[in-house]
């Protein structure tokens, strides 16, 4: 069974670093392609970039290209999304997705950025 | 970067059907945007109907339908329920690049 499990939720203060992990099993990690998806409160969905695991090739949308860094580590079968400096305007629920089995989803990282 | 066009909103009587459909600004949708569609309802992770244009999952109810409709995506629901109330998105890939539509508010009523 796919499973893609995200960390916790985190509350941040403008300008700190943030690393967010997903966490996944069930399937050859370095097949399929993971993306992460803003959402942020009230609005849709938004596609913020996507990796292939078996490279690490990474397209950003044009929107959080710079923004944020997509990465994985293979040896434990897991994607992140980081950010360097947060600002408020960050606030908002992240998913990982990967396109193995279909599409499968993780559970959400609700991130919080306040003073 | 393209953008992916959805209905805001549709309404649809019980039992009834609705096309959801999802355009494209760079011009007609072919299997080769990989069209995908999801629920979400609020509160809740969204949840995979169709991908690859008209492959279900396991859990996709056999009410809900993928297809290319001219030049665009479409999710036929046949049937509908009132459980399906929800936001709908397609998302297209442009060559690994994807993009969501705006999502489309379905109202069973």
């Amino acid at each position: 069974e796919v499973q893609l499990v995200q960390s916790g939720a985190e509350v941040k203060k403008p300008g700190e670093s943030l690393k967010i992990s997903c966490k996944t099993s069930g399937y050859t990690f370095t097949t399929y392609w993971i993306g992460w998806v803003r959402q942020m409160p009230g609005k849709g969905l938004e596609w913020m970039g996507g990796i292939y695991p078996s490279d690490s090739d990474t397209k950003y949308s044009p929107s959080f290209q710079g923004q944020v860094t997509i990465s994985v580590d293979k040896s434990i079968s897991t994607a992140y999304l980081q950010w360097s400096s947060l600002q408020a305007s960050d606030t908002a629920m992240y998913y990982c997705a990967s396109r193995a089995g279909g599409v499968q989803w993780g559970q959400g990282t609700l991130v919080t950025v306040s003073s | 970067q393209a953008v992916v066009t959805q209905e805001p909103s549709l309404t649809v009587s019980p039992g009834g059907t609705v096309t959801l459909t999802c355009g494209s600004s760079t011009g007609a949708v072919t299997s080769g945007h990989w069209p995908y569609w999801f629920q979400q309802k609020p509160g809740q992770v969204p949840r995979t109907l169709i991908y690859d244009t008209s492959n279900k999952h396991s859990w996709t109810p056999a009410r809900f339908s993928g297809s290319l409709l001219g030049a665009k995506a479409a999710l036929t629901l046949s049937g509908a329920q009132p459980e399906d109330e929800g936001e709908y998105y397609c998302l297209l890939s442009y060559s690994g690049a994807r993009v969501f539509g705006g999502g489309t508010k379905l109202t069973v009523l």
